[in-house]
């Protein structure tokens, strides 16, 4: 089973702010948090992840808060090409090589 | 640079048969990991390998085995095919596997079909 519970659904305006919230409680001081997305009929693709900072990059930001419990993904201004499954998840290393537990994901639909 | 490279794009197949599905990862990447996706189990990892080495491996029967040869391309095999096994099959590379900055990239995937 998926380690992090995240919202099924979320519509979002275009050129809105989107954030997409995702709670892991059971992560450890180890593991990283990944956000993922997987545009329809596409392979998943790598947003962004953080230990315990907030982190930023060119298609997103992500706020981790402090007990590391919960984290949000933050796409400053939504298109219509954003409409996807997001998936949070935190996997720490070495006994994870290549594995990454997905749950069911997020599907964010952003509208005109 | 070059994304991960999946073939083929779709396959049918029959019942009792086996299939061979191909990765090529980014230049550089030596990890490289399958995915199985379905609709009603969403994304399940199969195993990883790094410098031909299988390093984990997933909850799934032996009918589903791989390799990754010297140049860190990697094959998937399935024999014996059940109807079940009709899925996407997705690969993803990364440059040494699932550590703090070492991402996995996602190919397209193989589309299975198996009737």
């Amino acid at each position: 089973d998926a380690k992090t519970t995240q919202p099924p659904s979320m519509d979002c305006a275009e050129g809105r702010a989107a954030n997409l919230p995702c709670n892991h409680s059971t992560i450890s001081g180890n593991e990283y948090v990944y956000w993922y997305r997987q545009i329809h009929s596409q392979g998943p693709q790598y947003i962004i992840h953080g230990l315990k900072n907030n982190e930023t990059n060119e298609m997103a930001s992500l706020i981790i808060t402090e007990d590391r419990k919960s984290s949000t993904l933050i796409l400053p201004h939504a298109t219509l090409r954003d409409t996807a499954v997001y998936y949070c998840i935190h996997e720490g290393t070495t006994d994870s090589w290549g594995k990454l537990q997905f749950g069911a994901g997020t599907q964010v639909v952003v509208t005109p | 640079k070059a994304g991960v490279t999946q073939t083929p794009r779709y396959l049918i197949k029959t019942r009792g048969q086996q299939v061979t599905l191909s990765c090529s990862p980014i230049s550089g990447h030596r990890s490289v990991s399958w995915y199985q996706q379905t609709p009603g189990q969403g994304l399940q990892f199969l195993f990883e390998y790094f410098s031909e080495t299988q390093r984990n491996k997933g909850n799934f029967p032996g009918r589903f085995s791989g390799r990754q040869f010297s140049n860190s391309r990697s094959e998937m095999n399935v024999s014996t095919l059940e109807l079940g096994d009709s899925a996407l099959y997705l690969c993803a590379s990364s440059i040494s596997g699932t550590a703090p900055n070492s991402p996995l990239h996602f190919g397209n995937g193989t589309r299975l079909t198996v009737t």
